[in-house]
């Protein structure tokens, strides 16, 4: 099962909202997404499983929703903080995969 | 505190063999699966390879199988990975990850910050 993340790179502003999105290449099983956050040089976060349950300590301007195979990441109102890589990941079906990412940069 | 620290990492020559070290802390290691994560310079994240709480369940990927064991200390809270046979597309950067299950691999809640792993003569 192929992920597919778009856009590669999405350029926006601090305050903006970000639509980060991730396709399968087929369905999802139990809809088994997550998503993580990752700064170079630190251990990768995740943010979101169940493609739309936020893990703890995760800030609220994160969501996630979609089912079958088409996903999204949204982050409300960009912090300085947040202009870092996104993954998704699929455990629905074995074995589990990653998406290629989607960078996030300062406009 | 809760954390994964990798070690074992370095330069290595193609066809030789190296052992990845993975120390837990903080939590009850052997309620859960373990696996190894690589990013290869410029690319995304790349499951490697996973062990069920009980080392009774393994996985693989593709690149990995025959070359690669992984395996587990729950008495030292540790996880090794010996890979033998490395190629320089082996070259990455690697994460040990805590599941949050205890078998099958789902989703992971806990990353070290990897160690690196050049392939090169």
């Amino acid at each position: 099962l192929v992920l597919t993340q778009s856009p590669g790179t999405l350029s926006l502003s601090p305050g903006e909202r970000a639509t980060l999105s991730c396709r399968a290449s087929q369905s999802v099983a139990s809809n088994y997404l997550a998503w993580y956050q990752h700064k170079p040089g630190q251990a990768p976060r995740l943010l979101i499983y169940a493609a739309s349950t936020r893990a703890t300590g995760i800030p609220d301007r994160f969501s996630g929703s979609g089912s079958g195979t088409d996903f999204t990441l949204t982050i409300s109102s960009l912090a300085p903080e947040d202009f870092v890589v996104y993954y998704c990941q699929q455990y629905g079906n074995s074995p589990q995969t990653f998406g290629q990412g989607t960078k996030l940069e300062i406009k | 505190e809760v954390q994964l620290v990798e070690s074992g990492g370095g330069l290595v020559q193609p066809g030789r063999s190296l052992r990845l070290s993975c120390a837990a802390s903080g939590f009850t290691f052997d309620n859960y699966a373990m696996n190894w994560v690589r990013q290869a310079p410029g690319k995304g994240l790349e499951w490697v390879s996973s062990i069920s709480w009980n080392s009774g369940a393994l996985g693989y990927a593709d690149s990995a199988k025959g070359r690669f064991i992984i395996s587990r200390d729950n008495a030292k809270n540790s996880l090794y990975l010996q890979m033998n046979s490395l190629r320089p597309e082996d070259t990455a950067l690697y994460y040990c990850a805590k599941d949050v299950g205890a078998t099958t691999p789902w989703y992971f809640d806990l990353w070290g910050r990897g160690t690196l792993v050049t392939v090169s003569s």
